[in-house]
């Protein structure tokens, strides 16, 4: 079965500070992507960035960057020199080459940047 | 480029009524997705659609659930009748599909607000 978990309910950082948001997933395909969505409060989904299973080095865009430990099943979200409008709601989704097109969404962590 | 259109934004309805939820997808995208969003079960997929022929409806609630997409520019979400427990936040929700890839992302729409009295 797929799987993602976010176990961090809610993050709180420090603005201009850095803030890793952890994923773990699980899955036994070798093919698959790994998704962050940022979703302010405001509703919408928007998509950060993307990591596949065979990329050798870690995505990055902009202050974004994916700690991707394929070993360990992780795909860990960096924020780095955080700002207030990076509070939101952030999910993890994975899509696997043999289950046809749908993602797995986690849970979310909701972070709050302090001023 | 235009990104996913949904249409209402916010629907307040009675319960018994039905909803009708309308989504136009990116053009050129190939594969559309209807998610709800509630605080209790977080985001779920209710059915998505390759090539307007839908693969996968087990996440439709019940019967009270349907969804077409006539075209590839069009799709609905219909749910009759409606129930307070169906009160939530619709997403829409388009990709660009390729056999066996991994890399496509998702695009969403606004999402619809749903509130059944």
């Amino acid at each position: 079965a797929q799987k993602i978990t976010q176990t961090q309910p809610g993050m709180f950082v420090q603005e201009k500070e850095a803030v890793t948001l952890d994923c773990t997933y699980d899955t036994s395909d070798q093919s698959y992507g790994l998704f962050w969505y940022k979703q302010p409060s405001s509703g919408e989904m928007i998509f950060l960035i993307y990591q596949g299973s065979y990329d050798e080095q870690n995505a990055t865009e902009g202050r974004y960057s994916l700690n991707f430990q394929k070993a360990r099943k992780s795909a860990n979200l960096v924020i780095s020199a955080s700002q207030l409008g990076d509070s939101a709601m952030y999910f993890c989704a994975m899509r696997v080459s043999n289950t046809g097109n749908q993602f797995y969404f986690g849970t979310g962590t909701s972070l709050t940047v302090i001023p | 480029d235009a990104g996913v259109i949904q249409s209402p934004r916010h629907e307040v309805t009675e319960m018994g009524q039905e909803v009708t939820l309308r989504c136009k997808p990116i053009s050129g995208h190939n594969s559309l997705f209807w998610y709800r969003q509630t605080m209790m079960r977080g985001l779920e997929l209710l059915i998505y659609f390759n090539n307007n022929v839908p693969i996968d409806d087990s996440g439709m609630p019940e019967d009270r659930f349907s969804a077409k997409m006539p075209n590839a520019s069009f799709s609905t979400l219909k749910i009759q009748p409606s129930e307070p427990r169906d009160s939530a936040v619709y997403f829409c929700a388009s990709s660009f599909r390729v056999l066996a890839g991994v890399s496509e992302t998702q695009y969403f729409g606004p999402g619809t607000r749903l509130l059944v009295l």
